[in-house]
């Protein structure tokens, strides 16, 4: 069973636009989480992170929300790029440096 | 640094045969992971090493999946017999810092394709 769920496959957004990318967790002993970013034939490359303790962390154009109540966070891009096309992993922290990933999010940003 | 280095970069084999990635993790970094790719699964972690000592294997699928890190600067990932359901594109990762070991440094991954 996913412990760390993506439920949308894909995402197309015009550019200049927000983009906004889900997951959704069902362990609430995780204690931080991260989003990766990967474009074809590269191997994912860490993006931004949030410990649990928070509900906002910003870098630049990128925010990620936490909404621990309902097990959810959230990765928004403002304003989207057409270099920000990639697939996208959202993933949890568990004992000892392990991380769970999600099934990733595919984002297309249209010029 | 070259990051970390994965090879070969794709495979292709016939159903049966043996398969063996490789990774090299970046130099100091004291844990490494191995993790594998599909459409369905996303990224699943298969195993990962700490000080060249497995700490946890339970992602490995099944016995026919095995992995090595003989030292802090080589590691194996093989499949005896192969199977056309272990195509995916498998991935190693290294970090060093426990503290933040879950930000991991990925190679570009093996393409594996059995048929």
């Amino acid at each position: 069973d996913q412990q760390v769920k993506q439920n949308s496959p894909s995402l197309s957004v015009q550019e200049g636009r927000i983009s906004i990318l889900n997951c959704d967790y069902t362990n609430s002993m995780f204690d931080y989480f991260l989003w990766y970013k990967k474009y074809p034939a590269e191997g994912p490359t860490f993006l931004i992170s949030i410990s649990s303790i928070k509900d906002k962390n910003e870098d630049g154009r990128f925010t990620v929300f936490l909404n621990k109540s309902a097990k959810h966070l959230s990765l928004h891009i403002v304003p989207s790029q057409p270099g920000d096309s990639a697939v996208y992993f959202c993933a949890a922290s568990a004992e000892g440096g392990k991380l769970i990933f999600g099934q990733g999010t595919e984002l297309s940003v249209k010029p | 640094d070259a990051g970390v280095i994965q090879s070969p970069r794709h495979e292709v084999t016939e159903m049966g045969q043996e398969v063996t990635l490789r990774c090299k993790p970046i130099s100091g970094h004291d844990y490494l992971f191995w993790y594998r790719q599909t459409m369905m699964r996303g990224l699943e972690l298969l195993i990962y090493f700490n000080n060249n000592v497995p700490i946890d294997d339970s992602g490995m699928p099944e016995d026919r999946f095995s992995a090595k890190m003989p030292n802090a600067s080589f590691s194996t990932l093989k499949i005896q017999p192969s199977e056309p359901r272990d195509s995916a594109v498998y991935f190693c990762a290294s970090t060093e810092d426990p503290d933040r070991a879950y930000e991991q440094y990925f190679g570009p991954g093996t393409r594996l394709t059995v048929t």
